[in-house]
C-alpha cells in the first residue's frame, strides 16, 4: 500500500514571507501523480497543485510551487508572499495511474499565516 | 455552477439505524468518491466508482455501501451504524482519474455524522 507522509503537523509564517511543507510518500510505482489540496475552516477541499511522477519539470500555480524529488520521494509545496487567506490545513495526496480514482492523502499540516 | 451536493450536512444518529448520505454532482462525472476524515488520519477513501455500476472499495470500505444507478449519484450506505463510524464524510468527482488532463476534483462540503 502506498504511504503518505506529511511531518509537520502544524506550522506558521508571517503575511508577505514564504514557508515550505514537507511531504515524502512511499511507492513502488514509476508513474503516479501528486497533489496538494487546501482545506480552509470551510472545510472545503480545494486543489493547489498536482505533478505528474512522469515530469521533471517542477509545477506552479501563482504563488505556489513545488519541489518534487522523485529519487527522494518528497514532494514540498512552497507557498510564497503568504497571504492571511492561505490560512488552512494542507494535505499531499498520491494518487496511482488506472485506479480510478483511489487517493492517498496524508495527515496535514495545519498553516497559520500571521498578520 | 459546477457542484458536489452532500446531505445531510450534519446528523446525529443512534447505533444501528440505517442511514444513507447523498451525493449528487452537476458536471456529468464519471469519477466519484468518499472520504472520511478523521483528526490525526487525515483522509481515507472508502469506495470509489469508475461510472455507471462500477463501484470498487477503497481504504476503510467496512461498514459501508455504496450504489451508482446514475452517473450524477453515488450515494453512501450505513446499514447498521455504529460510535466509530462518527466522522466527517466527503463525496469527490471528478471528469479524469485523479482529476487529471486538466480536470480538477471537484468535493463536496462535508457531512459530519456523529453515531451515538
Amino acid at each position: 500500500a502506498q504511504t503518505v507522509t506529511q511531518s509537520q503537523p502544524e506550522m506558521s509564517v508571517q503575511e508577505a514571507e514564504t514557508v515550505t511543507l514537507s511531504c515524502t510518500y512511499d511507492t513502488s510505482e514509476n508513474n503516479y501523480y501528486l497533489f496538494w489540496y487546501k482545506q480552509p475552516p470551510s472545510r472545503q477541499m480545494i486543489l493547489v497543485i498536482r505533478q505528474e511522477a512522469y515530469k521533471q519539470q517542477n509545477a506552479t500555480e501563482n504563488r505556489f510551487s513545488v519541489n518534487f524529488q522523485k529519487a527522494a520521494k518528497s514532494f514540498s509545496l512552497k507557498i510564497s508572499d503568504s497571504q492571511l487567506g492561505d490560512t488552512a490545513m494542507y494535505f499531499c495526496a498520491f494518487m496511482k495511474p488506472n485506479t480510478g480514482n483511489q487517493f492517498y492523502f496524508g495527515t496535514g499540516t495545519s498553516l497559520t499565516v500571521i498578520p | 455552477e459546477a457542484q458536489v451536493t452532500q446531505n445531510p450536512r450534519y446528523l446525529i444518529t443512534v447505533t444501528g439505524k440505517k442511514l444513507t448520505v447523498t451525493c449528487s454532482q452537476n458536471m456529468n462525472h464519471e469519477y466519484m468518491s468518499w472520504y472520511r476524515q478523521d483528526p490525526g488520519l487525515g483522509l481515507r477513501q472508502i469506495y470509489y466508482s469508475m461510472n455507471v455500476e462500477v463501484t470498487d472499495k477503497g481504504d476503510v470500505p467496512e461498514g459501508y455501501k455504496v450504489s451508482r444507478k446514475e452517473k450524477r449519484n453515488f450515494p453512501l450506505i450505513l446499514e447498521s451504524p455504529s460510535p466509530n463510524q462518527t466522522s466527517l464524510y466527503f463525496c469527490a468527482s471528478s471528469l479524469s482519474p485523479g482529476g487529471l488532463s486538466g480536470n480538477t476534483i471537484y468535493f463536496g462540503e462535508g457531512s459530519w455524522l456523529t453515531v451515538v
